[in-house]
Protein backbone atom coordinates (compact mmCIF):
# COMPACT_ATOMS: atom_id res chain seq x y z
CA UNK A 1 0.00 0.00 0.00
CA UNK A 2 0.96 3.66 0.22
CA UNK A 3 2.02 4.17 -3.71
CA UNK A 4 2.64 7.19 -4.93
CA UNK A 5 3.17 7.95 -8.95
CA UNK A 6 4.33 10.83 -10.58
CA UNK A 7 3.62 11.57 -14.72
CA UNK A 8 5.83 12.36 -16.50
CA UNK A 9 8.78 10.45 -15.43
CA UNK A 10 10.74 12.98 -17.67
CA UNK A 11 9.62 15.65 -19.50
CA UNK A 12 12.14 17.69 -22.20
CA UNK A 13 10.73 21.30 -22.92
CA UNK A 14 11.54 24.53 -24.47
CA UNK A 15 12.48 27.71 -22.89
CA UNK A 16 9.54 30.03 -22.49
CA UNK A 17 6.89 27.08 -22.36
CA UNK A 18 5.03 25.58 -19.38
CA UNK A 19 5.27 21.79 -18.34
CA UNK A 20 3.05 20.04 -15.52
CA UNK A 21 3.91 17.44 -13.44
CA UNK A 22 1.48 14.93 -11.78
CA UNK A 23 1.52 13.91 -8.35
CA UNK A 24 -0.89 10.60 -7.36
CA UNK A 25 -1.75 8.81 -4.34
CA UNK A 26 -3.17 5.46 -5.91
CA UNK A 27 -4.24 3.49 -2.64
CA UNK A 28 -4.89 6.32 -0.12
CA UNK A 29 -6.58 9.72 0.54
CA UNK A 30 -3.57 12.48 0.59
CA UNK A 31 -4.76 15.43 2.53
CA UNK A 32 -0.99 17.12 2.35
CA UNK A 33 1.33 16.38 -0.54
CA UNK A 34 4.89 18.15 -0.54
CA UNK A 35 7.23 19.30 -3.17
CA UNK A 36 10.35 18.45 -3.72
CA UNK A 37 13.24 19.52 -5.68
CA UNK A 38 16.92 18.08 -5.98
CA UNK A 39 19.80 19.07 -8.03
CA UNK A 40 22.35 16.76 -9.09
CA UNK A 41 23.88 15.58 -6.21
CA UNK A 42 22.53 17.55 -3.46
CA UNK A 43 19.58 17.20 -1.05
CA UNK A 44 15.62 17.60 -1.40
CA UNK A 45 14.78 20.93 -1.17
CA UNK A 46 11.01 21.68 0.05
CA UNK A 47 9.18 23.84 -2.53
CA UNK A 48 5.61 23.97 -1.34
CA UNK A 49 3.10 22.26 0.86
CA UNK A 50 -0.51 21.81 -0.31
CA UNK A 51 -3.15 20.94 1.52
CA UNK A 52 -6.25 19.73 -0.68
CA UNK A 53 -8.76 22.39 -1.21
CA UNK A 54 -6.75 25.06 -0.14
CA UNK A 55 -3.37 27.37 -1.46
CA UNK A 56 -0.20 25.81 -1.30
CA UNK A 57 2.21 27.54 1.18
CA UNK A 58 5.50 27.64 -0.49
CA UNK A 59 8.99 27.97 1.31
CA UNK A 60 10.90 31.06 1.02
CA UNK A 61 12.77 31.60 -1.79
CA UNK A 62 10.22 30.07 -4.24
CA UNK A 63 8.38 31.73 -6.17
CA UNK A 64 4.86 30.89 -6.21
CA UNK A 65 3.91 32.43 -10.20
CA UNK A 66 6.40 30.70 -11.22
CA UNK A 67 5.84 27.31 -9.69
CA UNK A 68 1.80 26.70 -9.80
CA UNK A 69 0.91 24.22 -7.37
CA UNK A 70 -2.95 22.91 -7.13
CA UNK A 71 -4.14 19.83 -5.12
CA UNK A 72 -7.64 19.86 -6.25
CA UNK A 73 -8.49 16.89 -4.57
CA UNK A 74 -7.51 14.34 -2.24
CA UNK A 75 -5.58 11.90 -4.65
CA UNK A 76 -4.24 14.37 -7.07
CA UNK A 77 -1.85 17.17 -7.22
CA UNK A 78 -0.28 18.97 -9.83
CA UNK A 79 3.01 21.17 -10.73
CA UNK A 80 3.24 23.62 -13.20
CA UNK A 81 6.76 25.45 -14.09
CA UNK A 82 5.30 28.33 -15.77
CA UNK A 83 7.76 30.01 -18.61
CA UNK A 84 10.45 27.46 -17.65
CA UNK A 85 13.83 28.41 -18.51
CA UNK A 86 16.75 26.10 -18.43
CA UNK A 87 17.91 27.37 -14.58
CA UNK A 88 14.56 25.43 -14.02
CA UNK A 89 16.29 21.91 -14.78
CA UNK A 90 15.93 19.47 -11.74
CA UNK A 91 14.50 16.49 -10.40
CA UNK A 92 11.15 17.35 -8.84
CA UNK A 93 10.01 14.82 -6.37
CA UNK A 94 6.76 14.71 -4.38
CA UNK A 95 5.31 13.14 -1.51
CA UNK A 96 1.99 12.87 0.12
CA UNK A 97 1.03 12.18 3.83
CA UNK A 98 -2.82 11.04 4.56
CA UNK A 99 -4.01 10.01 8.23
CA UNK A 100 -0.68 9.43 9.48
CA UNK A 101 2.63 11.34 9.42
CA UNK A 102 4.54 9.68 7.16
CA UNK A 103 5.31 10.75 3.51
CA UNK A 104 5.52 8.78 1.00
CA UNK A 105 7.81 9.92 -1.88
CA UNK A 106 6.63 8.95 -5.50
CA UNK A 107 10.06 7.88 -8.11
CA UNK A 108 10.21 12.04 -9.43
CA UNK A 109 10.72 13.60 -12.74
CA UNK A 110 13.10 14.82 -14.58
CA UNK A 111 12.86 18.30 -16.02
CA UNK A 112 15.06 19.30 -18.64
CA UNK A 113 14.45 22.61 -19.92
CA UNK A 114 16.63 23.23 -23.75
CA UNK B 1 16.51 25.85 13.83
CA UNK B 2 16.09 22.94 12.87
CA UNK B 3 18.57 21.32 10.96
CA UNK B 4 19.97 17.73 9.94
CA UNK B 5 23.76 17.25 9.79
CA UNK B 6 25.36 14.16 8.02
CA UNK B 7 29.00 14.71 8.55
CA UNK B 8 30.33 12.26 5.85
CA UNK B 9 29.83 13.70 2.42
CA UNK B 10 31.11 10.47 0.93
CA UNK B 11 32.36 6.98 2.43
CA UNK B 12 34.07 4.16 0.38
CA UNK B 13 33.87 0.79 2.08
CA UNK B 14 34.88 -2.96 0.88
CA UNK B 15 32.23 -5.31 0.19
CA UNK B 16 31.34 -6.99 3.38
CA UNK B 17 32.64 -4.32 5.77
CA UNK B 18 30.58 -3.15 8.57
CA UNK B 19 28.79 0.72 7.83
CA UNK B 20 28.26 3.17 10.28
CA UNK B 21 26.27 6.24 8.28
CA UNK B 22 25.86 9.20 10.99
CA UNK B 23 23.46 11.78 11.39
CA UNK B 24 22.83 14.62 13.78
CA UNK B 25 19.72 16.77 14.39
CA UNK B 26 18.41 19.63 16.07
CA UNK B 27 14.52 19.91 16.50
CA UNK B 28 13.01 21.72 19.00
CA UNK B 29 9.73 19.04 19.17
CA UNK B 30 9.97 15.71 19.43
CA UNK B 31 11.36 14.14 16.23
CA UNK B 32 10.26 11.38 14.12
CA UNK B 33 13.10 10.33 12.26
CA UNK B 34 14.08 8.15 8.53
CA UNK B 35 16.66 7.17 6.63
CA UNK B 36 15.87 7.06 3.03
CA UNK B 37 18.41 5.42 0.25
CA UNK B 38 18.45 6.89 -3.48
CA UNK B 39 19.95 5.42 -6.44
CA UNK B 40 20.88 7.25 -9.51
CA UNK B 41 18.14 9.45 -11.13
CA UNK B 42 15.91 7.55 -8.49
CA UNK B 43 13.04 8.49 -6.24
CA UNK B 44 13.72 7.50 -2.61
CA UNK B 45 13.14 4.53 -0.33
CA UNK B 46 11.91 4.79 3.22
CA UNK B 47 14.90 1.97 5.03
CA UNK B 48 13.39 2.70 8.40
CA UNK B 49 12.17 4.81 10.63
CA UNK B 50 11.62 5.82 14.09
CA UNK B 51 8.59 7.32 15.76
CA UNK B 52 8.38 6.15 19.66
CA UNK B 53 9.20 3.21 21.34
CA UNK B 54 13.04 1.10 21.24
CA UNK B 55 15.38 3.12 20.09
CA UNK B 56 17.22 0.84 17.87
CA UNK B 57 14.61 0.11 15.07
CA UNK B 58 15.51 -2.79 11.87
CA UNK B 59 14.70 -1.73 8.61
CA UNK B 60 14.85 -3.46 4.84
CA UNK B 61 17.90 -4.70 3.62
CA UNK B 62 19.66 -5.57 6.64
CA UNK B 63 19.97 -2.04 7.99
CA UNK B 64 19.42 -0.58 11.67
CA UNK B 65 19.25 2.72 13.45
CA UNK B 66 19.79 3.54 16.84
CA UNK B 67 18.47 6.74 18.72
CA UNK B 68 20.33 8.37 21.30
CA UNK B 69 18.41 11.64 22.16
CA UNK B 70 21.30 12.76 24.44
CA UNK B 71 23.49 13.03 21.29
CA UNK B 72 20.74 14.49 18.79
CA UNK B 73 21.75 11.11 16.72
CA UNK B 74 20.37 8.71 14.60
CA UNK B 75 23.31 6.52 12.75
CA UNK B 76 22.60 3.91 10.42
CA UNK B 77 24.10 0.40 10.39
CA UNK B 78 24.72 -2.33 8.28
CA UNK B 79 27.50 -5.59 9.38
CA UNK B 80 28.11 -6.51 5.99
CA UNK B 81 27.58 -3.89 3.28
CA UNK B 82 26.97 -5.65 -0.47
CA UNK B 83 27.94 -3.92 -3.87
CA UNK B 84 24.32 -3.15 -4.39
CA UNK B 85 24.49 -1.04 -1.50
CA UNK B 86 26.21 1.91 -3.00
CA UNK B 87 23.65 4.76 -3.08
CA UNK B 88 23.10 8.13 -1.74
CA UNK B 89 21.72 7.47 2.20
CA UNK B 90 19.59 10.59 3.13
CA UNK B 91 18.48 11.17 6.78
CA UNK B 92 15.55 13.21 7.79
CA UNK B 93 13.47 14.77 10.70
CA UNK B 94 10.33 15.93 11.20
CA UNK B 95 7.56 16.74 14.29
CA UNK B 96 5.13 14.24 15.48
CA UNK B 97 1.90 16.12 14.45
CA UNK B 98 0.36 15.44 10.73
CA UNK B 99 1.41 17.73 7.83
CA UNK B 100 4.70 19.03 9.25
CA UNK B 101 7.57 19.09 6.57
CA UNK B 102 10.25 16.94 6.75
CA UNK B 103 13.76 17.98 6.79
CA UNK B 104 16.56 16.41 4.63
CA UNK B 105 20.29 16.17 5.37
CA UNK B 106 22.66 16.76 2.15
CA UNK B 107 23.25 13.12 2.24
CA UNK B 108 26.11 10.30 1.99
CA UNK B 109 27.26 8.69 -0.62
CA UNK B 110 28.10 5.52 -0.11
CA UNK B 111 30.53 3.66 -2.69
CA UNK B 112 31.44 -0.32 -2.26
CA UNK B 113 34.82 -1.82 -3.19
CA UNK B 114 34.14 -5.28 -4.43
Amino acid sequence: GAVVSQHPSWVICKSGTSVKIECRSLDFQATTMFWYRQFPKQSLMLMATSNEGSKATYEQGVEKDKFLINHASLTLSTLTVTSAHPEDSSFYICSASGDTYEQYFGPGTRLTVT
Amino acid sequence: AQSVTQPDIHITVSEGASLELRCNYSYGATPYLFWYVQSPGQGLQLLLKYFSGDTLVQGIKGFEAEFKRSQSSFNLRKPSVHWSDAAEYFCAVGAVTSYDKVIFGPGTSLSVIP
